[in-house]
């Protein structure tokens, strides 16, 4: 079985600050990987995925992520934070022979002004 | 296009009562799944459909969940004798038949009184 770990629930960040956000999963099978990100009282948005290739992931919105096999890791960054950004991201795995996705538990970023 | 739709997008129920949600999927999707997203749990799988095979139930935490899929597009997750732990917002999601990426929607927000 799959198992995803968001280290961080929540991540404060000044407007204009580089943020990263932390997951490490768990698998004994070839995954893909993904980062969602939820706005208030709204369903999931996909950022970005990893299924093979090139390690450095760019998704929408200046987001981008890095798969790292041997840590194990698929870690999110932007370089630069809006007030829009606030919302919930949650990084996910699925079997690369699946269909379901295992869900971190999310982590909840604040930007400030 | 149109994206995923999820009706109602709010319900209140007695303990006790049935209840049903609807999803639409996006249009030409063959694969239709159902999560759940609780305070306590998190972001839970429940099921999954593809095309004509029988579906991937494995995520359905009692006897008291089932869903069906009518002509391979709109589906409805059945609660049967709603208890109050079933509260939560309940997302389904829509892909082609190579489940690459998932496109969620809006989600049923659930509560049991």
């Amino acid at each position: 079985a799959q198992s995803v770990t968001q280290l961080d629930s929540q991540v404060p960040v000044f407007e204009e600050a580089p943020v990263e956000l932390r997951c490490n999963y768990s698998s004994s099978v070839s995954v893909y990987l993904f980062w969602y990100v939820q706005y208030p009282n709204q369903g999931l948005q996909l950022l970005l995925k990893y299924l093979s290739g090139s390690t450095l992931v760019k998704g929408i919105n200046g987001f981008e992520a890095e798969f790292n096999k041997s840590q194990t890791s698929f870690h999110l960054r932007k370089p630069s934070v809006h007030i829009s950004d606030t919302a919930e991201y949650f990084c996910a795995v699925r079997k690369a022979a699946g269909n379901k996705l295992t869900f971190g538990g999310g982590t909840r970023v604040l930007v400030k002004p | 296009g149109a994206g995923v739709s999820q009706s109602p997008s709010n319900k209140v129920t007695e303990k006790g009562k049935d209840v049903e949600l609807r999803c639409d999927p996006i249009s030409g999707h063959t694969a239709l799944y159902w999560y759940r997203q609780s305070l306590g749990q998190g972001l839970e799988f429940l099921i999954y459909f593809q095309g004509n095979s029988a579906p991937d139930k494995s995520g359905l935490p009692s006897d008291r969940f089932s869903a069906e899929r009518t002509g391979g597009s709109v589906s409805t997750l059945t609660i049967q004798r709603t208890q109050q732990e079933d509260s939560a917002v309940y997302l389904c999601a829509s892909s082609l038949a190579q489940p690459e990426t998932q496109y969620f929607g809006p989600g049923t927000r659930l509560l049991v009184l």
